[in-house]
């Protein structure tokens, strides 16, 4: 139990471009899923937090508009590069948390953005 | 400040040799301990967590944990390394008022070798 599935796995886009990832909890509901970026041989940042039917809160630093986070249903968040450039190229990983009071988040499989 | 350290970036190891992989947290509320595991170009998976109750934590693929508080520190053990285990390991941690936000260490590569 407890799978997330993140779609595409890999996406190579041109600049200028907008990609949309998403991120599925597969056998459970899903209140809270977050959005991490992660750089080579470096650990994960934390983006956003997105609540579903809320708006998402983004971590100090991050473009709201720039990465785009949709949660409309329990089951299902996206997130969404507009305008890539190749400075967003980077290993984007979703996690999704069960219920309201868990502390256990279970993470997708990644999503490697390749921007030209 | 940085909350969560692990202090060696790399551990190369033989196979059948044990391995302890450190990492130390700085908090001064509660807080829930985490260690994850990540393969090549995949994303996390969750080896153990401490929450409460017993310190010493067993997790998946023969590894355990125990959680200091004394010292702030909850460092990861194997007894037996196999050469499947080489991947990038993560301490991460929760604190008690942060909701559920994880923030992770830096990472430790743990390579195996024949």
């Amino acid at each position: 139990g407890a799978v997330v599935s993140q779609h595409p796995s890999r996406v190579i886009c041109k600049s200028g471009t907008s990609v949309k990832i998403e991120c599925r909890s597969l056998d459970f509901q899903a209140t809270t899923m977050f959005w991490y970026r992660q750089f080579p041989k470096q650990s994960l940042m934390l983006m956003a937090t997105s609540n579903e039917g809320s708006k998402a809160t983004y971590e100090q630093g991050v473009e709201k508009d720039k990465f785009l986070i949709n949660h409309a249903s329990l089951t299902l968040s996206t997130l969404t590069v507009t305008s890539a450039h190749p400075e967003d190229s980077s290993f984007y990983i979703c996690s999704a948390r069960p219920g309201v009071a868990g502390h256990i988040q279970y993470f997708g499989a990644g999503t490697r953005l390749s921007v030209l | 400040a940085q909350s969560v350290t692990q202090l060696d970036s790399q551990v190369p190891v033989f196979e059948e040799a044990p391995v302890e992989l450190r990492c130390n947290y700085s908090s001064s509320v509660s807080v829930y301990l985490f260690w994850y595991v990540q393969y090549p170009n995949q994303g996390l998976q969750l080896l153990l967590k401490y929450l409460s109750g017993s310190t010493l934590v067993k997790g998946i693929n023969g590894f355990e944990a125990e959680f200091n508080k004394s010292q702030t520190s909850f460092h990861l053990r194997k007894p037996s390394v196999h050469i499947s285990d080489t991947a990038e390991y993560f301490c991460a941690v929760i604190k008690e008022t942060s909701g559920s936000r994880l923030t992770f260490g830096e990472g430790t590569q743990l390579t195996v070798n024949p």
